[in-house]
C-alpha cells in the first residue's frame, strides 16, 4: 500500500535544475514529507524534510502544494555526483519511532 | 558528522552458519535499525531498538535475532543462514529522545551471500 508515488526515473543535463516529483494525496495533517538520496553502492542519505512550508537547505529545495498532496525536490545545479536514486517518504517522526518506508523512488540520471 | 560503521562490505557465508553483522554509530543516538535491500522491493524494515537491551520487529523479522548491549552497537544475527537471506543489509541510526522529527543516518552496506 503504496504511500507515495515517483517516476520510476528522469534525466536531467549537468548544471540544470533537477525537479523531481512525489504524490502523497493520502498524506495526513501532521505527517512530514522526507526525501532520500541513495548513490549507487552507498547507504541512504538524508536529503530535506517539511511539513507545510516550503523548505531549502544546502543541498536541495522542498516545495510542497498547499493541499499537500504533492511536492517537488529540488535540486538547483545538478552534478554527475547526484545521479542516484531519491525516494520521497512520507511519515510521522520521521522514522524515529518505528522506522522507514521506502518505495521504489526515482532514478536520477545527470547527463553530461 | 555522524558515523555508522558496518562491521564487512561484503560476506560470504555457507547455509547453515551462524552470521554476525556489526553495527556501530559514534554519535550517541539512541535509535538503530537493520533494513534489508533487494532489487524491485526497496528497503524493508527488521529489527530495530530504541534503547540498550531493548528491541522491537520491524516488518520482516523472520529468521533474523538482534542484540544491543551498548547504546552504540546493534548486531544482527541469522541464526542459521538461507539463500534467501542473500542480500544488501544496511544499518541506521537516529537521534531519537522524542524529537518531533528525527533523521536517520545510514551505513555504507554489507552485502551478504548466501551459497
Amino acid at each position: 500500500d503504496a504511500k507515495t508515488t515517483q517516476p520510476p526515473s528522469m534525466d536531467c543535463a549537468e548544471g540544470r535544475a533537477a525537479n523531481l516529483p512525489c504524490n502523497h494525496s493520502t498524506i495526513s495533517g501532521n505527517e512530514y514529507v522526507y526525501w532520500y538520496r541513495q548513490i549507487h553502492s552507498q547507504g541512504p542519505q538524508y536529503i530535506i524534510h517539511g511539513l507545510k512550508n516550503n523548505e531549502t537547505n544546502e543541498m536541495a529545495s522542498l516545495i510542497i502544494t498547499e493541499d499537500r498532496k504533492s511536492s517537488t525536490l529540488i535540486l538547483p545545479h545538478a552534478t554527475l555526483r547526484d545521479t542516484a536514486v531519491y525516494y520521497c517518504i512520507v511519515s510521522l517522526s520521521g522514522g524515529g519511532a518505528d522506522g522507514l518506508t521506502f518505495g521504489k523512488g526515482t532514478h536520477l540520471i545527470i547527463q553530461p | 558528522d555522524v558515523k555508522v560503521t558496518q562491521s564487512s562490505r561484503y560476506l560470504v557465508k555457507r547455509t547453515g552458519e551462524k552470521v554476525f553483522l556489526e553495527c556501530v554509530q559514534d554519535m550517541d543516538h539512541e535509535n538503530m535499525f537493520w533494513y534489508r535491500q533487494d532489487p524491485g522491493l526497496g528497503l524493508r524494515l527488521i529489527y530495530f531498538s530504541y534503547d540498550v537491551k531493548m528491541k522491537e520487529k520491524g516488518d520482516i523479522p523472520e529468521g533474523y535475532s538482534v542484540s544491543r548491549e551498548k547504546k552504540e552497537r546493534f548486531s544482527l544475527i541469522l541464526e542459521s543462514a538461507s539463500t534467501n537471506q542473500t542480500s544488501m543489509y544496511l544499518c541506521a541510526s537516529s537521534l531519537g529522545s522524542g524529537v518531533i522529527t528525527d533523521t536517520q543516518y545510514f551505513g555504507p552496506g554489507t552485502r551478504l551471500t548466501v551459497l
